[in-house]
């Protein structure tokens, strides 16, 4: 189970942190990744890391505002996020899986960027 | 690339239906395609991977193929139910690992 956490509203320009917590899954076995949907849109994929943590992708229209990191010890995962804009409203997901299977889902956590 | 779906499809219950989903540029069969179903409130949800595998859970009215001639991954559900309503994405991935979903079909169950 993958339970997200740190969504909620956040002014343009501002700064939020998500975490993501697993339960009963071996997390340190899992590629992990972030995947986001704006209301009423399709689904984006953000951003990945490996098992280990010593690999990330993501994805171009990020432009490094976006940092994934991964505590195997404590079984989370996280996505940095900087320099918010009104288009970064989404729910984002956690979610364990390589990009040919993205197999575990988080129920996600809402984050709102407005003034 | 991207990756090109129809916005809807509707069928009536126990009927078949077919959604596509076209890659734009290279080849589709380069790269696994997989499919995610989302229904109403709900997170998504993997149906197929790895071009046509089912993940354990998935019944085999699910099923996926690749037509090199089209350049298109497709997604048949049989003996359709009313559960299966539902939006469905398609994702692949590029030559950098970067990810790339379809812009979902909104699948209605008449």
């Amino acid at each position: 189970q993958l339970v997200e956490s740190g969504g909620g509203l956040v002014q343009p320009g501002g700064s939020l942190r998500l975490s993501c917590a697993a339960s009963g899954v071996t997390f340190r076995g899992f590629e992990m990744n972030w995947v986001r949907q704006a209301p009423g849109k399709g689904l984006e994929w953000l951003s990945y890391v490996t098992s280990s943590g010593t690999t990330k992708n993501y994805a171009d229209s990020l432009k490094d505002r976006f940092t994934i990191s991964r505590d195997n010890a404590k079984m989370s995962l996280h996505l940095q996020m900087n320099s918010l804009r009104v288009e970064d409203t989404a729910v984002y997901y956690c979610v364990a899986g390589g990009i040919t299977h993205f197999d575990v889902w988080g129920q996600g956590t809402m984050v709102t960027v407005s003034s | 690339f991207i990756l090109t779906q129809p916005h809807s499809v509707s069928e009536s219950p126990g009927k078949t239906v077919t959604i596509s989903c076209t890659r734009s540029s290279g080849r589709i069969a380069t790269n696994y395609v997989q499919w995610y179903q989302q229904r109403p409130g709900s997170s998504p949800a993997a149906v197929i991977y790895e071009d046509n595998r089912r993940p354990s859970g998935v019944p085999d009215r699910f099923s996926g193929s690749i037509d090199g001639s089209s350049n298109s991954a497709s997604l048949t559900i049989s003996g359709l139910r009313a559960e299966d309503e539902a939006d469905y994405y398609c994702q692949s991935y590029d030559s950098s690992s970067h990810v790339v979903f379809g812009g979902g079909t909104k699948l209605t169950v008449l």
